[in-house]
């Protein structure tokens, strides 16, 4: 079982559409988890965090946290052309292992004008 | 300004010669790491370090050697090149090593093409 898991896609929505993208993880201890954007040939690039249960909102972002399932999820709301990227969920560990960050393998997005 | 600055963006380079990557942070972080990204995007930590001094080596092989100066530059040294070394390789830092909030901001990355 890999330590954090999404979906690979590709994910294709409408604009206007939210785009649900998930992420699971293994470790039960896990402390703080992290969305990243990655455009093609580009770096990544936070979009949120998050380190309680419940949801967690930041413009057309939320975040939402279940750490009893070991889920974690990101929405994006009113998608635009622009949020089309690869979006990575991150795991940080519950002694922050060395400050590690496990990536999963990236959800692709891609909205449709 | 650039936070987290690596270079070079780009390198080349035939199998079993010797090449370093450097990265500076402007950011006064105490944490560095450095990973790297495969060409199925997955993004993997290789190094960690903090205050110059090294906490995490990921099983990378010994040809691979970071060196911290100073907390404000984290470099990696890689010898006798392979073609599976092939890939992005990413500078990044936090202002320390550990904490829920401990956020990672990343560099530009450095790809390298071992042919």
């Amino acid at each position: 079982q890999k330590e954090v898991e999404q979906n690979s896609g590709p994910l294709s929505v409408p604009e206007g559409a939210i785009a649900s993208l998930n992420c699971t993880y293994s470790d039960r201890g896990s402390q703080s988890f992290f969305w990243y954007r990655q455009y093609s040939g580009k770096s990544p690039e936070l979009i949120m965090f998050i380190y309680s249960n419940g949801d967690k909102e930041d413009g057309r972002f939320t975040a939402q946290l279940n750490k009893a399932s070991q889920y974690v999820s990101l929405l994006i709301r009113d998608s635009q052309p622009s949020d089309s990227a690869t979006y990575l969920c991150a795991v940080n560990g519950w002694n922050n292992q060395g400050g590690k960050l496990i990536f999963g393998q990236g959800t692709e997005l891609s909205v449709k004008p | 300004d650039t936070a987290v600055s690596q270079t070079p963006k780009y390198l080349v380079t035939q199998m079993g010669n010797d090449k370093s990557i450097k990265c500076e942070q402007n950011l006064g972080h105490d944490t560095m790491y450095w990973y790297k990204q495969d060409s199925k995007k997955f993004l993997k930590i290789m190094f960690s370090y903090n205050n110059k001094e090294l906490i995490i080596n990921e099983t990378v092989p010994n040809r691979f050697s970071p060196k911290s100066p100073d907390k404000a530059h984290l470099n990696l040294h890689i010898n006798s090149l392979e073609l599976g070394d092939s890939a992005v390789y990413f500078c990044a830092s936090s202002p320390k090593l550990a904490g829920a909030k401990n956020i990672q901001y990343f560099g530009a990355g450095t790809r390298l093409s071992v042919l």
